[in-house]
Protein backbone atom coordinates (compact mmCIF):
# COMPACT_ATOMS: atom_id res chain seq x y z
CA UNK A 1 0.00 0.00 0.00
CA UNK A 2 1.88 3.26 -0.81
CA UNK A 3 1.90 5.98 1.93
CA UNK A 4 0.84 9.49 1.85
CA UNK A 5 1.84 11.44 -0.69
CA UNK A 6 2.63 15.23 -0.73
CA UNK A 7 3.70 17.75 -3.45
CA UNK A 8 5.99 19.51 -4.46
CA UNK A 9 8.00 18.68 -1.39
CA UNK A 10 10.07 22.16 -1.96
CA UNK A 11 8.50 25.21 -2.96
CA UNK A 12 9.55 29.12 -2.82
CA UNK A 13 7.86 31.73 -3.06
CA UNK A 14 7.36 36.08 -3.14
CA UNK A 15 5.43 37.69 -0.38
CA UNK A 16 1.58 38.40 -1.80
CA UNK A 17 1.65 35.03 -4.39
CA UNK A 18 -0.74 32.11 -3.82
CA UNK A 19 0.45 28.63 -3.25
CA UNK A 20 -1.42 25.31 -3.82
CA UNK A 21 -0.26 22.60 -2.16
CA UNK A 22 -1.39 18.47 -2.75
CA UNK A 23 -1.67 15.85 -0.60
CA UNK A 24 -3.03 12.33 -2.06
CA UNK A 25 -3.48 9.70 1.03
CA UNK A 26 -3.28 6.01 1.67
CA UNK A 27 -5.91 4.40 -0.69
CA UNK A 28 -8.96 3.84 1.70
CA UNK A 29 -8.56 6.62 3.79
CA UNK A 30 -11.14 9.50 3.47
CA UNK A 31 -9.88 11.71 6.55
CA UNK A 32 -6.98 14.23 5.34
CA UNK A 33 -5.88 16.53 7.96
CA UNK A 34 -3.37 19.71 7.26
CA UNK A 35 -0.77 20.89 10.03
CA UNK A 36 1.82 23.69 9.73
CA UNK A 37 5.22 22.86 11.43
CA UNK A 38 7.15 25.87 12.83
CA UNK A 39 10.27 26.00 14.94
CA UNK A 40 8.80 26.16 18.70
CA UNK A 41 5.35 26.08 17.32
CA UNK A 42 5.07 22.38 17.00
CA UNK A 43 2.18 21.18 14.88
CA UNK A 44 -0.70 23.54 14.40
CA UNK A 45 -3.59 21.99 13.22
CA UNK A 46 -5.15 23.90 10.00
CA UNK A 47 -8.03 22.04 8.85
CA UNK A 48 -9.38 18.21 8.49
CA UNK A 49 -11.77 16.98 5.70
CA UNK A 50 -13.44 13.68 5.62
CA UNK A 51 -15.73 13.17 2.56
CA UNK A 52 -15.61 16.33 0.74
CA UNK A 53 -16.17 18.43 3.62
CA UNK A 54 -14.58 20.46 6.35
CA UNK A 55 -15.04 18.81 9.56
CA UNK A 56 -12.63 21.07 11.58
CA UNK A 57 -10.89 23.84 11.46
CA UNK A 58 -8.28 24.98 13.33
CA UNK A 59 -7.10 29.03 14.31
CA UNK A 60 -5.39 30.29 10.67
CA UNK A 61 -6.88 33.37 9.48
CA UNK A 62 -8.99 32.69 5.86
CA UNK A 63 -5.80 32.84 3.66
CA UNK A 64 -5.64 29.37 4.32
CA UNK A 65 -8.52 27.13 2.51
CA UNK A 66 -8.47 23.62 1.50
CA UNK A 67 -10.76 21.07 -0.40
CA UNK A 68 -10.82 17.38 -1.01
CA UNK A 69 -11.82 15.73 -3.77
CA UNK A 70 -14.08 12.26 -4.49
CA UNK A 71 -10.90 10.30 -4.35
CA UNK A 72 -9.61 11.78 -1.13
CA UNK A 73 -7.03 13.33 -2.57
CA UNK A 74 -6.61 17.04 -0.68
CA UNK A 75 -5.10 20.32 -1.72
CA UNK A 76 -4.57 23.40 0.75
CA UNK A 77 -3.94 27.01 -0.75
CA UNK A 78 -2.58 30.04 0.86
CA UNK A 79 -3.55 33.21 -0.76
CA UNK A 80 -1.62 36.33 -0.14
CA UNK A 81 1.86 34.72 1.46
CA UNK A 82 3.35 36.44 4.09
CA UNK A 83 7.04 35.49 5.40
CA UNK A 84 5.37 34.08 8.47
CA UNK A 85 4.06 31.12 5.99
CA UNK A 86 7.53 29.67 5.63
CA UNK A 87 7.29 26.21 7.47
CA UNK A 88 6.65 22.45 6.44
CA UNK A 89 3.21 21.84 5.82
CA UNK A 90 2.24 18.53 6.31
CA UNK A 91 -1.04 16.46 5.56
CA UNK A 92 -1.80 13.17 7.44
CA UNK A 93 -4.56 10.89 6.52
CA UNK A 94 -6.61 8.05 8.59
CA UNK A 95 -8.71 5.16 8.68
CA UNK A 96 -12.65 6.42 9.55
CA UNK A 97 -12.52 4.86 13.01
CA UNK A 98 -9.78 5.73 15.96
CA UNK A 99 -6.52 4.73 14.30
CA UNK A 100 -3.45 6.25 14.33
CA UNK A 101 -2.62 9.02 11.43
CA UNK A 102 -0.05 8.23 9.01
CA UNK A 103 1.85 11.45 7.86
CA UNK A 104 3.26 12.64 4.44
CA UNK A 105 7.10 13.86 4.69
CA UNK A 106 5.61 17.39 3.90
CA UNK A 107 6.17 20.68 1.63
CA UNK A 108 8.53 22.84 2.77
CA UNK A 109 7.60 26.05 1.85
CA UNK A 110 9.68 29.21 1.84
CA UNK A 111 8.81 32.43 1.28
CA UNK A 112 11.04 35.62 0.48
CA UNK B 1 -4.86 28.23 22.13
CA UNK B 2 -2.58 25.36 23.03
CA UNK B 3 -4.72 22.50 24.25
CA UNK B 4 -1.62 20.29 24.37
CA UNK B 5 1.53 20.92 26.04
CA UNK B 6 5.03 19.99 25.79
CA UNK B 7 6.87 22.09 28.13
CA UNK B 8 10.28 20.78 27.56
CA UNK B 9 11.71 21.96 24.17
CA UNK B 10 14.71 19.37 24.50
CA UNK B 11 16.25 16.23 26.51
CA UNK B 12 19.35 14.50 26.60
CA UNK B 13 19.92 11.69 28.41
CA UNK B 14 22.86 8.94 28.19
CA UNK B 15 22.33 5.62 26.09
CA UNK B 16 20.95 2.99 28.40
CA UNK B 17 19.60 5.26 30.84
CA UNK B 18 15.84 5.92 30.80
CA UNK B 19 14.42 8.83 28.78
CA UNK B 20 10.72 10.43 30.07
CA UNK B 21 9.01 12.59 27.91
CA UNK B 22 6.16 14.91 29.08
CA UNK B 23 3.09 16.25 27.70
CA UNK B 24 -0.01 18.12 29.25
CA UNK B 25 -3.27 18.58 28.07
CA UNK B 26 -6.01 21.24 29.31
CA UNK B 27 -9.14 19.45 27.93
CA UNK B 28 -10.55 16.49 29.92
CA UNK B 29 -12.61 15.45 27.31
CA UNK B 30 -9.61 14.63 25.18
CA UNK B 31 -10.46 10.83 24.44
CA UNK B 32 -7.58 8.97 23.01
CA UNK B 33 -3.80 10.09 23.06
CA UNK B 34 -0.26 9.39 20.70
CA UNK B 35 2.74 9.92 20.77
CA UNK B 36 4.72 10.43 17.83
CA UNK B 37 8.30 10.26 16.21
CA UNK B 38 10.26 12.63 13.88
CA UNK B 39 12.80 12.66 11.94
CA UNK B 40 14.47 15.55 10.38
CA UNK B 41 13.15 15.71 6.77
CA UNK B 42 10.52 12.80 7.33
CA UNK B 43 7.35 13.04 8.22
CA UNK B 44 6.12 11.91 12.35
CA UNK B 45 5.98 8.68 12.58
CA UNK B 46 3.21 6.71 15.04
CA UNK B 47 4.73 5.57 18.35
CA UNK B 48 2.29 4.23 20.60
CA UNK B 49 -1.32 5.41 21.69
CA UNK B 50 -3.59 5.12 25.02
CA UNK B 51 -6.95 5.39 25.24
CA UNK B 52 -8.37 7.43 27.97
CA UNK B 53 -9.82 4.19 29.71
CA UNK B 54 -6.73 3.08 30.07
CA UNK B 55 -3.42 4.29 32.04
CA UNK B 56 -0.97 2.47 31.09
CA UNK B 57 0.41 1.03 27.74
CA UNK B 58 3.53 -0.55 27.15
CA UNK B 59 5.05 -1.83 23.54
CA UNK B 60 8.68 -3.41 24.20
CA UNK B 61 10.68 -0.21 25.14
CA UNK B 62 8.23 2.10 25.09
CA UNK B 63 5.34 2.62 27.83
CA UNK B 64 3.36 5.57 28.28
CA UNK B 65 1.28 6.41 31.13
CA UNK B 66 -1.49 8.38 31.38
CA UNK B 67 -3.09 10.54 34.75
CA UNK B 68 -6.27 11.77 33.65
CA UNK B 69 -6.75 13.80 37.76
CA UNK B 70 -3.70 15.90 36.51
CA UNK B 71 -4.40 15.54 32.59
CA UNK B 72 -0.78 14.35 32.00
CA UNK B 73 0.90 11.81 29.91
CA UNK B 74 4.49 10.01 29.57
CA UNK B 75 6.78 8.51 27.39
CA UNK B 76 9.27 6.09 29.25
CA UNK B 77 11.68 4.68 26.69
CA UNK B 78 13.83 2.47 28.41
CA UNK B 79 16.87 1.63 28.00
CA UNK B 80 16.93 4.69 25.50
CA UNK B 81 19.34 4.23 22.04
CA UNK B 82 20.79 6.55 20.17
CA UNK B 83 18.58 5.91 17.36
CA UNK B 84 15.53 7.33 19.68
CA UNK B 85 17.17 10.47 19.07
CA UNK B 86 14.52 12.78 17.57
CA UNK B 87 11.66 14.79 18.18
CA UNK B 88 8.78 13.43 20.07
CA UNK B 89 5.04 15.15 19.70
CA UNK B 90 2.29 14.14 22.13
CA UNK B 91 -1.54 14.43 20.40
CA UNK B 92 -4.65 13.90 21.64
CA UNK B 93 -7.66 13.71 20.12
CA UNK B 94 -11.70 13.68 21.00
CA UNK B 95 -14.45 11.09 19.41
CA UNK B 96 -12.03 10.36 16.77
CA UNK B 97 -11.57 13.65 15.34
CA UNK B 98 -8.44 15.53 14.26
CA UNK B 99 -5.46 15.69 16.47
CA UNK B 100 -4.31 18.62 18.62
CA UNK B 101 -0.41 18.62 18.65
CA UNK B 102 1.92 19.84 21.90
CA UNK B 103 5.19 21.58 20.20
CA UNK B 104 7.49 18.73 20.16
CA UNK B 105 10.81 17.38 22.56
CA UNK B 106 13.70 16.93 21.07
CA UNK B 107 15.35 13.97 22.82
CA UNK B 108 18.85 13.69 22.15
CA UNK B 109 20.72 10.33 23.36
CA UNK B 110 24.17 10.36 23.72
CA UNK B 111 26.51 7.06 22.93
Amino acid sequence: KAGVTQTPRYLIKTRGQQVTLSCSPISGHRSVSWYQQTPGQGLQFLFEYFSETQRNKGNFPGRFSGRQFSNSRSEMNVSTLELGDSALYLCASRDRGPAEAFFGQGTRLTVV
Amino acid sequence: DQQVKQNSPSLSVQEGRISILNCDYTNSMFDYFLWYKKYPAEGPTFLISISSIKDKNEDGRFTVFLNKSAKHLSLHIVPSQPGDSAVYFCAASLNNNDMRFGAGTRLTVKP
